[in-house]
């Protein structure tokens, strides 16, 4: 089945350290997208990509990092510098080629601190 | 600055009976509205789209009204059922796509 597969569920991460989350889609879509959800709040986009090797940043890109090595993976890196980083994390993708370019969302990463 | 709104952060709907969800955005450019619903621990799913040219998108039990000169747009489900329960995102489209907060919507037995 296509889809988006992001991991893990659940990441736990201790003060000064970097974690990364995963993303991977088989859909074959261009464009891959990381938002950042917060109680209360809609999505907030972190960074996205609409091709290989290229990424742009969102509105909230302070803190986080990512690249676009292949066209189905996008990770995320949470860094140390971001200093709120407890939130729940969705990736998604698009194709560029639909005039309405709906958004495909993976099941998302639940970041804690410890 | 917002500019997509969802002012009602929740919405409590007999089941059978309609659900209107609302949505207001300020930017006269956007080229499509879409709707998502979320489940928790999920991600969004894709619902309902409709292209700033239209006014109406119907597709089964969900109809999308779009008025423009107002800049406000509508989800409307009917008949609701228990399985409606979840949060719905108002999202508008042009050179990215920009979220709403959200509206929860309870099916009530």
């Amino acid at each position: 089945d296509g889809g988006i597969t992001q991991s893990p569920k659940y990441l736990f991460r201790k003060e000064g350290q970097n974690v990364t989350l995963s993303c991977e889609q088989n859909l074959n879509h261009d464009a891959m997208y990381w938002y950042r959800q917060d109680p209360g709040q809609g999505l907030r986009l972190i960074y996205y990509s609409q091709i290989v090797n290229d990424f742009q940043k969102g509105d909230i890109a302070e803190g986080y990092s990512v690249s676009r090595e292949k066209k189905e993976s996008f990770p995320l890196t949470v860094t140390s510098a971001q200093k709120n980083p407890t939130a729940f994390y969705l990736c998604a993708s698009s194709d560029l080629d639909s005039q309405c370019q709906p958004q495909h969302f993976g099941d998302g990463t639940r970041l804690s601190i410890l | 600055d917002q500019q997509v709104k969802q002012n009602s952060p929740s919405l409590s709907v007999q089941e059978g009976r309609i659900s209107i969800l609302n949505c207001d955005y300020t930017n006269s450019m956007f080229d499509y509205f879409l709707w998502y619903k979320k489940y928790p621990a999920e991600g969004p799913t894709f619902l309902i789209s409709i292209s700033s040219i239209k006014d109406k998108n119907e597709d089964g039990r969900f109809t999308v009204f779009l008025n423009k000169s107002a800049k406000h747009l509508s989800l409307h489900i009917v008949p609701s059922q228990p399985g409606d329960s979840a949060v719905y995102f108002c999202a508008a489209s042009g050179d990215k796509i920009i979220f709403g907060k959200g509206t929860r919507l309870h099916i009530l037995p």
